[in-house]
């Protein structure tokens, strides 16, 4: 069972940050936060990824917050082309049992020109 | 391309045939994976290799289906006696040995197959 909680969908207009909410309130000490989106019909794309601290790479911030119950992605001017569906996952990172990802439903996000 | 390659892109076959998939890792990732995605979900693992030994198997992975990763390189899944329900996007993802730091996946694009 995928152990994140993410609303289905939502809209943000071309040009504005995106914040995409995750709920993971049951997250080990030793569970990563992973950030992957999917376009229409191509494979899963991994975006970032954090553990405690706030991340940020060319594609996106990751803000977790301190007690690590919940995480937001941040693209920060989104276009079109970041139309797509978000998956949040929590994983140990390979080094315990849990090697396999579990995506769940994930975030539907409509950029509007 | 030091990508993910999975081929082919697309495969119709009939009910009762047998297919296989390949994948090819980027060279250098010894872990890969096979999930299984049907429409409007999101992707379901199916089995993980660590260089050639197949080390975990999901329930969805029935009798029918077969994966095999000789010399720890490219990877095959197999479905034998198709059925309409395993009409759906396979994909293949590797990684390499992760450490304390955590690594994300690389995935191919898939092999969408239909079975009529």
């Amino acid at each position: 069972d995928a152990k994140t909680t993410q609303p289905p969908s939502m809209d943000c207009a071309e040009g504005r940050a995106a914040n995409l909410p995750c709920n993971h309130s049951t997250i080990s000490g030793n569970e990563y936060v992973y950030w992957y989106r999917q376009i229409h019909s191509q494979g899963p794309q991994y975006i970032i990824h954090g553990l405690k601290n706030n991340e940020t790479n060319e594609m996106a911030s990751l803000i977790i917050t301190e007690d690590r119950k919940s995480s937001t992605l941040i693209l920060p001017h989104a276009t079109l082309r970041d139309t797509a569906v978000y998956y949040c996952i929590v994983n140990d990172g390979g080094s315990g049992s849990a090697r396999q990802l579990t995506f769940g439903s994930g975030t539907q996000l409509t950029v509007l020109p | 391309d030091t990508g993910v390659s999975q081929d082919p892109r697309h495969k119709i076959t009939k009910r009762g045939q047998n297919v296989t998939f390949r994948c090819d890792p980027i060279s250098e990732h010894n872990r890969l994976y096979w999930y299984r995605q049907t429409l409007g979900q999101g992707p379901e693992f199916l089995t993980y290799f660590q260089n050639e030994a197949q080390l975990e198997k999901s329930r969805l992975l029935s009798d029918r289906f077969s994966a095999e990763r000789p010399k720890g390189s490219f990877s095959t899944l197999e479905i034998q006696r198709t059925e309409q329900g395993d009409s759906a996007m396979y994909l293949c993802a590797s990684s390499p040995k992760t450490g304390a730091s955590g690594y994300g996946y690389t995935f191919g694009s898939g092999t969408r197959l239909t079975v009529v």
